[in-house]
């Protein structure tokens, strides 16, 4: 069974920093790329960061630039998200999610069950 | 602030037909890239329900379609049924972003 499992989240001060992380299974993880995907309580998606297969291309929402830095080890079959310098509007349920290539518009699939990120004083 | 949107709400009786409008730009869903629905049920994560406009993952019903014209695409669901009361979001590519990926603003669908 493909499946992602996200883990830590939890509360953060403003400006501090978290790394969450996404165990895949079920799938050659090294042959997809990955996205993290936020939503704001009672709020939309949003895109966060890509990273490719390789790792080699990475790209972030402007929200997060200079902030938040994707990776992945796919030797652990792992995906992760560093982020700093957080701030309230951080606050969101993350998902990381897969990305199915395609000819022309890829999509995601499967997602993670999410994990919790409050920043808060 | 998405750049692909949608009607915050839809409602119907069980078994009535409701439709969600996904609309974009020249940039996006108009310069000829795919559009792909998502379904999240309440306090879950989102699950893919139709990819590359009009189809279906395994074990979809298909009371759920989709569709795309022009600038927007649309998802249909007929025969509404209880367990379709859920929130829904268009996802698609634009090429005037950083990343591309993008997604609608979401609408909620109300079973009534």
């Amino acid at each position: 069974e493909v499946q992602l499992v996200e883990s830590g989240g939890g509360l953060v001060q403003p400006g501090g920093s978290l790394r969450l992380s996404c165990a895949a299974s079920g799938f050659t993880f090294s042959s997809y790329e990955m996205n993290w995907v936020r939503q704001a309580p009672g709020k939309g998606l949003e895109w966060v960061s890509y990273i490719s297969s390789s790792g080699s291309t990475i790209y972030y929402a402007d929200s997060v630039k200079g902030r938040f830095t994707i990776s992945r080890d796919n030797a652990k079959n792992s995906l992760y998200l560093q982020m700093n310098s957080l701030r309230a509007e951080d606050t969101a349920v993350y998902y990381c999610a897969r990305e199915i290539p395609t000819v022309t518009t890829n999509w995601f699939d499967p997602w993670g069950q999410g994990t919790l990120v409050t920043v808060s004083s | 602030q998405s750049v692909l949107t949608q009607p915050p709400s839809v409602s119907g009786a069980p078994g009535q037909r409701v439709t969600i409008s996904c609309t974009g730009s020249s940039s996006n869903i108009g310069a000829g890239y795919d559009v792909h629905w998502y379904q999240q049920l309440p306090g879950t994560a989102p699950k893919l329900l139709i990819y590359g406009n009009s189809n279906r993952p395994s074990g979809v019903p298909d009371r759920f379609s989709g569709s795309k014209s022009g600038t927007s695409a649309s998802l249909a669901i007929t025969g509404l049924q209880a367990e379709d009361e859920a929130d829904y979001y268009c996802q698609s590519y634009d090429s005037s972003l950083s990343g591309s990926n993008v997604f609608g603003t979401g609408t909620k669908v109300t079973v009534l």
